[in-house]
């Protein structure tokens, strides 16, 4: 079964200022997808970014890009110039590629950010 | 652009009683999903509805069921509401199974 794990249960990050937030998985799989998820106090789940295992590129949208290291199982989200909105609770999530297991998105659980003055 | 929409936000149950979460869809997706969301847990996977007339159990089914009333409609079910039942419960739906999912905002239930 896949697992994923979000080690930083909280950050903080001020105002204009970079941060990266952490998250490796556990598959054995060679074809899958990785999702950030943001998920603010009205608990609306917003999707952030997606990335496919078999492209190489770094998916990037905006002010938010990706480090994923597909040997290292790691699919880190970097947030540039920080803005207050970016405060919420931010889930990585994984998707098989295979059609038994693709309909379920295993979460981690989760990293508060904060963002400051 | 109403994307997922659940009702209602916010229950009250007490134990033993039942009641159904709607969920509708406007973005012609073929498959819908019920998650639910407890502190330190992350979203787990209840049911989900490959396309329609389909149903499969997810992760976590026991004490629910669910129905896909037509494309656009997945409804969940709890017969007989228990306090582990105490959750946040979201819908959400896709294209397809491998493409990203988009959720509703959630429903708050509390089982007393």
């Amino acid at each position: 079964a896949q697992t994923v794990t979000q080690s930083q249960p909280e950050m903080s990050v001020q105002e204009a200022e970079t941060v990266t937030l952490s998250c490796t998985y556990d598959t054995s799989e060679s074809d899958y997808y990785l999702f950030w998820y943001k998920q603010p106090p009205s608990r609306q789940m917003i999707l952030v970014i997606r990335q496919e295992a078999y492209k190489q590129q770094n998916a990037t949208e905006n002010r938010f890009s990706v480090n994923f290291q597909k040997a290292a199982k790691s699919f880190s989200l970097k947030i540039s110039d920080s803005q207050l909105g970016d405060a919420a609770m931010y889930f990585c999530a994984y998707r098989s590629a295979f059609t038994g297991t693709a309909s379920k998105l295993t979460f981690g659980t989760g990293t508060r950010l904060q963002v400051t003055l | 652009n109403a994307g997922v929409t659940q009702t209602p936000k916010f229950q009250v149950l007490k134990t033993g009683q039942s009641m159904t979460l709607q969920c509708a869809q406007d973005m012609n997706h073929n498959s819908m999903y019920w998650y639910r969301q407890d502190p330190g847990m992350g979203l787990r996977l209840i049911y989900y509805s490959a396309s329609e007339g389909t149903t499969d159990k997810g992760e976590v089914p026991n004490g629910y069921n669910v129905s896909r009333l037509n494309k656009r409609e997945f409804s969940l079910r709890l017969e007989s509401a228990a306090p582990s039942q105490t959750s946040v419960y979201f819908c959400a739906s896709s294209e397809h199974l491998f493409t990203e999912a988009f959720f509703g905002q959630g429903t708050r239930l509390t089982v007393v």
